[in-house]
């Protein structure tokens, strides 16, 4: 069985601060997907960033990044120059690689808020 | 091109109803996954249709029930509705199923009183 841990249910940051966010996994699988999916009030799940296991290469999307440990199961996401907009529960997810479902393992999420 | 469509998008029934949730997917997209979201729970897997075909199911009982139709479109069934199926149910489309590609809707809000 695959599990996700978020340990921070909440968390706040100054505009244009940088904010980290944590995330473990657990997991026997070798190829697998891990991603940070970011919920704003309008409740749709965006994603923000995705990682493939098998890339030792930290996946970066303009001012977020990741710091994906394998050997540790842990994948933390950075948010650099934060902004008001960010404001947002972050979910971490992990997924099987497969092309037969698309079964997402979720966190149970950390609400981050960005204060001005 | 339009994003993953879900109706209505809030909902109030009373216990021991049941309702029926709608997602359509993105156009081309052939497979449709189902997640409940709730404040105790977090997001749970209910289960994927692929081709009008289940492909995986979560651990949900057997009130839970998902069908897809011919042009990829996704209805959830809940029977005998309880109070803990309030919950906002997500689902998610994907072209081939890999979680690489998936979208989410913006979900149905559904308040059992």
């Amino acid at each position: 069985a695959q599990t996700v841990t978020q340990s921070q249910p909440e968390m706040s940051v100054q505009e244009a601060e940088t904010v980290t966010l944590s995330c473990t996994y657990d997991t026997s699988e070798n190829n697998y997907y891990l991603f940070w999916y970011k919920q704003p009030p309008s409740r749709q799940m965006i994603l923000v960033i995705r990682q493939e296991a098998y890339k030792q290469q930290n996946a970066t999307e303009n001012r977020f990044s990741v710091n994906f440990q394998k050997a540790a199961k842990s994948f933390s996401l950075k948010i650099s120059d934060s902004q008001l907009g960010d404001t947002a529960m972050y979910f971490c997810a992990f997924a099987k690689k497969t092309n037969t479902g698309n079964q997402f393992y979720f966190g149970t999420g950390t609400s981050l808020t960005v204060i001005p | 091109k339009a994003g993953v469509t879900q109706t209505p998008r809030y909902l109030i029934k009373t216990r021991g109803q049941q309702v029926t949730l709608s997602c359509s997917p993105i156009s081309g997209h052939r497979s449709v996954s189902w997640y409940q979201q709730t404040p105790g729970q977090g997001l749970q897997f209910l289960f994927e249709y692929f081709s009008e075909t289940q492909r995986n199911k979560g651990n949900f009982p057997g009130r839970f029930s998902g069908r897809q139709f011919s042009n990829s479109r996704s209805e959830m069934n809940v029977s005998t509705l309880e109070l803990g199926d309030s919950a906002l149910y997500l689902c998610a489309s994907s072209f081939r199923g890999g979680a690489t590609e998936a979208f989410f809707g913006q979900g149905t809000r559904l308040t059992v009183v």
